[in-house]
């Protein structure tokens, strides 16, 4: 167990849907992760936060948005979904986010887009 | 900009085998380096890291040394088991950005 909490665990919804991915980080943590992993693209970065601030920016949609809250657990906003976004969604946390931290997963949102 | 190659898969070996799976990276100065494994239906973690050049790290027989001239971080077990099944991650970050991974490398173990 990481200590990294994400739900739902299964998310079944309908093209041109919203739906929110919730994430707590391991306690103690400021910098949270959000990644997408899908066969055909791999691993991919879209967003970091570091104690409520966006801090990194990657290959992140406009229809997609995150938050990281006072209290640190951050949510995903997925919207206008499309079928390519049926994916794996997994949460990350680090301490502070600098180099050499470890990054610890939570066990991912199965996301599918019908 | 930064990247990791790893080898393509599947690799597939016979329990006890050697393995080596191979991880190069394209950075400026001097990123960390980790491997991840994600075993079927769970989540990413962390197997081990390296901060800096000529390091080891070490985990449930696994090793993996940061080579700087070479610019490689390669994975290797002396005696696999087939509990090891699993896809194998390799990435690097570098100055507080979030992790680049590799497209991961599908180790299949038989006994």
């Amino acid at each position: 167990d990481s200590g990294v909490t994400q739900t739902p665990k299964h998310l079944i919804t309908a093209t041109g849907q919203r739906v929110t991915l919730r994430c707590s980080p391991r306690s103690g943590d400021l910098s949270v992760y959000w990644y997408q992993q899908s066969l055909d693209q791999g691993l991919q970065f879209l967003i970091q936060y570091y104690n409520g601030e966006e801090r990194a920016k990657g290959n992140i949609l406009e229809r997609f948005s995150a938050q990281q809250f006072p209290d640190l657990h951050s949510e995903l906003n997925l919207s206008s979904l499309e079928l390519g976004d049926s994916a794996l969604y997994f949460c990350a946390s680090s301490v502070d986010g600098s180099t050499g931290n470890t990054i610890y997963f939570g066990e991912g949102s199965w996301l599918t887009v019908v | 900009g930064n990247s990791v190659t790893q080898m393509e898969g599947p690799v597939t070996l016979s329990e006890e085998a050697f393995l080596t799976i191979n991880c190069t990276y394209t950075a400026t100065g001097y990123p960390s380096l980790f491997w991840y494994v994600q075993y079927p239906g769970e989540g990413l973690q962390l197997l081990l890291k390296a901060t800096k050049a000529d390091d080891k790290g070490s985990n449930k027989g696994f090793e993996a040394t940061y080579r700087k001239e070479t610019t490689s971080f390669h994975l290797e077990k002396g005696s696999v088991q087939v509990s090891d099944s699993a896809v194998y991650f390799c990435a690097l970050t570098k100055a507080g950005t979030a992790l680049i991974f590799g497209k991961g490398t599908t180790l299949s173990v038989s006994s």
